[in-house]
């Protein structure tokens, strides 16, 4: 099977870091992905890792050790917007097939 | 990047009565599109991939005769929930990945039945 775990909950002070880590056990791995979702919302593309290492896009990072089953995403100078689910997804085979979704850690970002 | 909607965003409906849900890729072409449902709350579960010109596959636990898929066409993919009852109550959301893979989701429908 597969399996995504991540915290259900963070809570970090507005302008400071935080960090959301997820683990996964799956029979395949082709990338990691990480998604943000609001309430009532879709999830939106934040980033994606298909090797080790460190990715950035502006105030978001992703990490990736494959060797671990292992990645985080990084979120810097926190803003109320911030405020909102996270969710990260393997892509576990190849070609076109569907994401497995973690739980997803609902981020708050307080004043 | 890529664009996918959803049509309706929202629908209230009757108990016993269907709903199709529509999924468009504007574009781009999709071979395949993925219909996920979400509770409250919940993260995003797969119910089923839809494959134009052949049919849809259902992960386990959803019933293909409850839930049918059709995708008509390389931009178009519909998800009928037939004789919905309230616990069919959920946010619908489709994705289509583009040819690099990367999967672009529609905004989401939410039904009620009542």
């Amino acid at each position: 099977g597969q399996s995504l775990e991540q915290p259900s909950e963070v809570t970090a002070v507005e302008g400071a870091i935080v960090q959301i880590n997820c683990t996964y056990q799956t029979s395949g791995f082709y990338g990691l992905s990480w998604y943000q979702q609001h309430d009532g919302g879709a999830p939106t593309f934040l980033s994606y890792n298909a090797l080790d290492g460190l990715e950035e896009t502006g105030r978001f990072s992703s990490f990736l050790s494959r060797s671990d089953s292992y990645g985080y995403l990084l979120l810097q100078e926190l803003q109320m917007k911030d405020s909102a689910s996270y969710f990260c997804a393997v892509r576990a085979f190849g070609g076109n097939t569907p994401l497995v979704f973690g739980k997803g850690t609902r981020l708050s970002v307080i004043a | 990047g890529a664009v996918v909607s959803q049509h309706p965003s929202w629908v209230i409906c009757k108990s016993g009565t269907s709903v199709k849900i529509e999924c468009r890729s504007l574009d781009f072409q999709a071979t395949t599109m993925f219909w996920y449902r979400q509770f409250p709350k919940q993260s995003l579960m797969l119910m089923a991939t839809s494959n134009e010109g052949s049919k849809a596959t259902y992960e386990q636990g959803v019933e293909k005769d409850k839930f049918l898929i059709n995708h008509a066409s390389l931009t178009l993919s519909t998800l009928t929930v037939t004789s919905a009852h309230p616990e069919d109550s959920s946010f619908y959301i489709c994705s289509a990945p583009t040819q690099d893979y990367e999967q672009y989701f529609g905004p989401g429908t939410r039904l009620t039945v009542t």
